[in-house]
């Protein structure tokens, strides 16, 4: 079974500074996909951005990049310029490619991220 | 925009209690998830369905069951429930398929039992 670890319950950070959140996985597949979901606390969740395991560049969207290293099956979230709004929890999460019955997201802990003015 | 809607958002109820979270989707997804939130456990996986009558058991799925009659509706149901089960529960759904890679979630049910 895969298993996905944040081992940062909490992090912090100041407005316009950059924080990285760490998150590993374990899987036996080549084929997979990798999630970070934003919870902010009207709790719904928020797709930040997407990995392909097939791709060897790493995803970014505008301020949010990813650093996948697929060999220490390593997926961390860098935000850069932090906003006030991007304090949140934020989920690691795992997709298998294989479309066997629904294809399951498995989710880290969360880390909680504090952005201070 | 696709929509995931949760029909309660905060619920309290009684230990013992048959309790119904009714989850309905617009956008025709095969596949629908109820998970379940805790602090310091992330989202488990509760049970899932992959198309109309069709279930499975996620990870956690002991004091659970799960009905989907309709493609566009998933419910989880508490048969009992008890003090554990104190916890926000969300559903989520997808399309079938390589596709269909994004996953949408309602906006989650705070349950508390007493």
């Amino acid at each position: 079974a895969q298993t996905v670890t944040q081992s940062q319950p909490e992090m912090s950070v100041q407005e316009a500074e950059t924080v990285t959140l760490s998150c590993t996985y374990d899987t036996s597949e080549s084929d997979y996909y990798l999630f970070w979901y934003k919870q902010p606390p009207s709790r719904q969740m928020i797709l930040v951005i997407r990995q392909e395991a097939y791709k060897q560049q790493n995803a970014t969207e505008n301020r949010f990049s990813v650093n996948f290293q697929k060999a220490a099956k390593s997926f961390s979230l860098k935000i850069s310029d932090s906003q006030l709004g991007d304090a949140a929890m934020y989920f690691c999460a795992y997709r298998s490619g294989a479309e066997t019955s629904g294809s399951r997201l498995t989710f880290g802990e969360g880390t909680q991220l504090t952005v201070n003015p | 925009d696709v929509k995931v809607t949760q029909s309660s958002r905060y619920l309290v109820k009684r230990t013992g209690e048959k309790v119904f979270l009714e989850c309905v989707q617009d956008m025709d997804h095969e596949n629908m998830f109820w998970y379940r939130q805790d602090p310091g456990l992330g989202l488990r996986l509760i049970y899932f369905s992959y198309d109309v009558k069709m279930k499975e058991k996620g990870d956690i799925p002991e004091g659970y069951s799960v009905s989907r009659e309709k493609k566009e509706r998933f419910s989880l149901i508490l048969e009992s429930a008890s003090t554990n089960q104190t916890s926000m529960y969300l559903c989520a759904s997808r399309r079938q398929g390589r596709s269909g890679n994004t996953i949408y979630f309602g906006e989650g049910s705070w349950l508390t039992v007493v």
